[in-house]
């Protein structure tokens, strides 16, 4: 299986920061990443797919990019509501795997 | 709109069977892949299995292989995850989710709990 990991576990900035997520395969998965928002009690929420394509309705300040083992997902100008967990995970290789979640808090 | 909702989650014993729903509305169900993806409590997400849109093409992670069956009715817009042989690891909150690549789409969820 494909291990998918993110660093950091935790991020700690202030409202108007700029967030870089980092999410890292252990082989390649060419494009084929998608990031993902969860809040407490929600479902998942897609921000990105195809390591770099905006979801419908996804704010520009969100923005991917990466292929083969390395992705970033940026937050730029970081608002209230972005504060989250956020996951990575390939569609390249079954079984699809996600990362085990960086945290985004409030500093 | 799209909606998505899952029920069918509950209490049930080790070793027990249950069968979750996912009722779809507001889009062409049988023109799309349908997925289901799980949360343990505080844990992070796994891809349980997906179904293609004429159930021609199903997979399942290795965990729920020869336990879980996940099906699909076209004519009532509705997906399914029969599951059987329970374990304590199954517990979590089982979502139904649209697509394959860009699952834009998600239900609210349903709680599996099992307890011996």
């Amino acid at each position: 299986d494909i291990v998918m990991t993110q660093s950091p576990a935790t991020l700690s900035l202030s409202p108007g920061e700029r967030a870089t997520l980092s999410c890292r395969a252990s082989q390649s998965v060419s494009s084929k990443l998608a990031w993902f928002q969860q809040k407490p009690g929600q479902a998942p929420r897609l921000l990105i797919y195809a390591a770099s394509t905006r979801a419908t309705g996804i704010p520009a300040r969100f923005s991917g990019s990466g292929s083969g083992t390395e992705f970033t997902l940026a937050i730029s100008g970081l608002q209230s509501e972005d504060f989250a967990v956020y996951y990575c995970q390939q569609n390249n290789n079954w079984p699809y795997t996600f990362g085990q979640g960086t945290k985004l808090e409030i500093k | 709109q799209v909606q998505l909702v899952e029920s069918g989650g509950g209490l049930v014993k080790t070793g027990g069977s249950l069968r979750l729903s996912c009722a779809a509305s507001g889009f062409t169900f049988s023109d799309y892949y349908m997925t289901w993806i799980r949360q343990a409590p505080g844990k992070g997400l796994e891809w349980v299995s997906y179904i293609s849109t004429t159930s021609g093409f199903i997979k399942y992670t290795d965990s729920v292989k020869g336990r879980f069956t996940v099906s699909r009715d076209n004519a009532k817009n509705s997906l399914y995850l029969q599951m059987s042989g329970l374990r304590d690891d199954d517990t979590a909150m089982y979502y139904c989710a649209r697509g394959l690549e860009q699952l834009g789409y998600w239900g609210r969820g349903t709680l599996v709990t099992v307890s011996s």
